[in-house]
């Protein structure tokens, strides 16, 4: 079945630079990759998505890229700000059943 | 709009008792609900895939008999742990899925069974 790979587990930087949060997966059947962000017992937030037939997607300070020949994606955060902090989800879905594989996670740290 | 909720937001129960956490999508219909847990510092678990009308596709290792589902309209999923134990105790968080991709979550229920 699908699995994600999502590294790192910590990523810690300087207010202001930016961040880079990178997931493979599998399947190569798979064709929507959302990203969300947790905060300590909230609940997941979508931040950006983007399906297989696109290579880059842009939202203000958040972008998404996806390189389907070698079956990974990747968030870039950038002019990090102190509310960026908090727990980041890649996840992969498929139309069958759109059921969402997640990744394990990555603790976003911003530093002052 | 894509708002969904979740009740209780937390429960205590005592060993071997049931509980039941509703999920509803408040301005919308959804085609698919899905049900996870997730333990402290950890990835979501999807435990159930719930179709309204169908019975509950259930992921493997989950016991279908301890955690209910019903799924009974097209905005409300319930998800009932029945005789509760304390490695039941978790976060608990539904999904709803309108049409397409995107899944909205609900805020989740903190269960603690004493």
């Amino acid at each position: 079945g699908e699995n994600v790979e999502q590294h790192p587990s910590t990523l810690s930087v300087q207010e202001g630079d930016s961040a880079v949060i990178k997931c493979t997966y599998s399947d190569s059947a798979s064709n929507y990759f959302p990203w969300y962000k947790q905060e300590l017992g909230k609940r997941p937030q979508l931040i950006i998505d983007i399906r297989s037939n696109v290579g880059e997607k842009k939202d203000q300070r958040i972008a998404v890229t996806l390189n389907k020949t070698a079956k990974h994606f990747s968030l870039h955060i950038t002019e990090t700000q102190p509310e960026d902090s908090a727990v980041y989800f890649c996840a992969a879905s498929k139309g069958s059943n759109y059921q969402l594989i997640w990744g394990a996670g990555t603790k976003l740290i911003i530093k002052p | 709009g894509a708002v969904v909720s979740q009740h209780p937001s937390w429960v205590i129960c005592k060993s071997g008792t049931s509980v039941k956490i509703e999920c509803r999508s408040l301005d919308f219909q959804a085609t698919t609900m899905f049900w996870y847990r997730q333990f402290p510092k950890q990835s979501l678990m999807l435990m159930a895939t719930s179709n309204e009308g169908s019975k509950a596709t259930y992921e493997q290792g989950v016991e279908k008999d301890k955690f209910l589902i019903n799924h009974a309209s097209l905005t409300l999923s319930t998800l009932t742990v029945t005789s509760a134990h304390p490695e039941d105790s978790s976060f608990y968080i539904c999904s709803a899925r309108p049409t397409g991709d995107e899944q909205y979550f609900g805020p989740g229920t903190r269960l603690t069974v004493t």
